[in-house]
């Protein structure tokens, strides 16, 4: 149970254009999904909440109008990355929250690895 | 402010060996919860285990054990008599109660060689 699933999990795009990555939670209701970057050798750096029904809250430095969040079902986020840049190459990783309180569990999806040329 | 430090950026060993990855936090939250995750290079993250702040019972599972220290701020991870699969990076990682977010350290590259 509480498997997480993205798509696409490659995709190359051409600089200037927009790419959507989805996000979602197969066997459970997610109330809240987390949006993670992670760079080459690097650590993962959380970009956003997103919380079903609501506007996403980003973290500090991330461009809200760059990275579009929306959440719209319990079992799907999705993120566009708008005009794409060669340097918002990286890997996206979300993931979802199965309950509040003592649990406090997040659930991961594959990745999505985003080239920009 | 949340901050998980792994000072260990790369670490080599030959199978069998035992290796443990070592894990620094720090929190100003009495409630809060550690993590250890593993990325093989397939990328994907696989959860390793949680352990919550009130509970600093040691845990073992399989050849996987956890030293859970709050006197020293630290979660330490110990692998016994390592082997080839378990060559990837390994994330330590604190989570805030109210928001479940999640602060990842900056990952320690396990490589074991035959």
């Amino acid at each position: 149970g509480a498997v997480v699933s993205q798509h696409p999990s490659r995709v190359i795009c051409k600089s200037g254009t927009s790419v959507k990555i989805e996000c979602r939670s197969l066997d459970f209701q997610a109330t809240t999904m987390f949006w993670y970057r992670q760079f080459p050798k690097q650590s993962l750096m959380l970009m956003a909440t997103s919380n079903e029904g609501s506007k996403a809250t980003y973290e500090q430095g991330v461009e809200k109008d760059k990275f579009l969040i929306n959440h719209a079902s319990l079992t799907l986020s999705t993120l566009t990355v708008t005009s794409a840049h060669p340097e918002d190459s990286s890997f996206y990783i979300c993931s979802a929250r199965l309950s509040r309180g003592v649990k406090n569990e997040q659930y991961f999806g594959p990745g999505t690895r985003l080239t920009v040329t | 402010a949340q901050k998980v430090t792994q000072a260990q950026t790369e670490i080599s060993v030959v199978e069998k060996e035992d290796v443990t990855l070592d894990c620094v936090y720090e929190t100003r939250d009495t409630t809060y919860y550690l993590f250890w995750y593993k990325q093989p290079p397939s990328g994907e993250l696989v959860f390793l285990i949680r352990r919550n702040s009130f509970d600093e019972q040691n845990e073992i599972s399989g050849r996987y054990s956890w030293n859970f220290q709050k006197s020293t701020s630290s979660f330490n991870f110990t692998i016994t008599a390592s082997q080839v699969v378990d060559s990837a990076v390994y994330f330590c990682a604190l989570s805030e109660v109210i928001t479940d977010k999640l602060i990842f350290g900056t990952g320690t590259r396990l490589q074991v060689f035959p």
